[in-house]
């Protein structure tokens, strides 16, 4: 059960995209549909921002878009705002009936 | 409105056990599987378990497996976390979670296990 392998920071300016991938294997990221993204701000419980790998919860902005090829999944936000500033964390259902997280991704506005 | 609040977590020596319950509200919590999940200070996500609707099949990450038993009362809307044989490396804040096709939908607000001496 190997962590999600995830970039440790991104950085963007304001209104500008950014990308944060997401890299599994064949017997999670690879095998199913089951991708998530999650932002967390400091103190705070995560929030849920992509399932299925592209599928938006009700509420999330849809400068949040979500997408895989291959065994690596990835997150972009479009338009940067400050409040975007977050740690980000991908994870996948696995070939196990397990559950696996990346390791996160600090992104900074600048 | 869906709720979660989990209760429980606080400071236990090594070797020892804890019991994390989580209260669910605001859904119908026998519709849905849930997740537990874990985040040590100043690190990231890490994924526990998850157990299904009628609590009759259950998931643990291997670093818990054979120390954690997760469970559910559906009569009581409520889950458990067994925690024996605690480790100084099982420190972290406890979130339970609703699942949402293998995704962690709805979190609670998190509860703090500190294993210490």
């Amino acid at each position: 059960q190997s962590a999600l392998t995830q970039p440790a920071s991104v950085s963007g300016s304001p209104g500008q995209s950014i990308t944060i991938s997401c890299t599994g294997t064949s017997s999670d990221v690879g095998a199913y549909n089951y991708v998530s993204w999650y932002q967390q701000h400091p103190g705070k419980a995560p929030k849920l921002m992509i399932y299925d790998v592209s599928n938006r919860p009700s509420g999330v902005s849809n400068r949040f878009s979500g997408s895989k090829s291959g065994n690596t999944a990835s997150l972009t936000i479009s338009g940067l705002q400050a409040e975007d500033e977050a740690d980000y964390y991908c994870s996948s259902y696995t070939r196990s009936s397990t559950v696996v997280f990346g390791g996160g991704t600090k992104l900074t506005v600048l | 409105e869906v709720q979660l609040v989990e209760s429980g977590g606080g400071l236990v020596q090594p070797g020892g056990s804890l019991r994390l319950s989580c209260a669910a509200s605001g859904f119908t919590f026998s519709s849905y599987w849930m997740h537990w999940v874990r985040q040590a200070p100043g690190k990231g996500l890490v994924w526990v378990s998850r157990i299904n609707r009628d609590g009759s099949s259950t998931n643990y990450a291997d670093s818990v497996k054979g120390r954690f038993t997760t469970s559910r009362d559906n009569a009581k809307n409520t889950l458990y976390l067994q925690m024996n044989s605690l480790r100084a490396e099982d420190t972290a804040v406890y979130y339970c979670a609703r699942d949402l096709n293998a995704a962690a939908e709805y979190w609670g607000q998190g509860n703090l296990v500190t294993v210490s001496s």
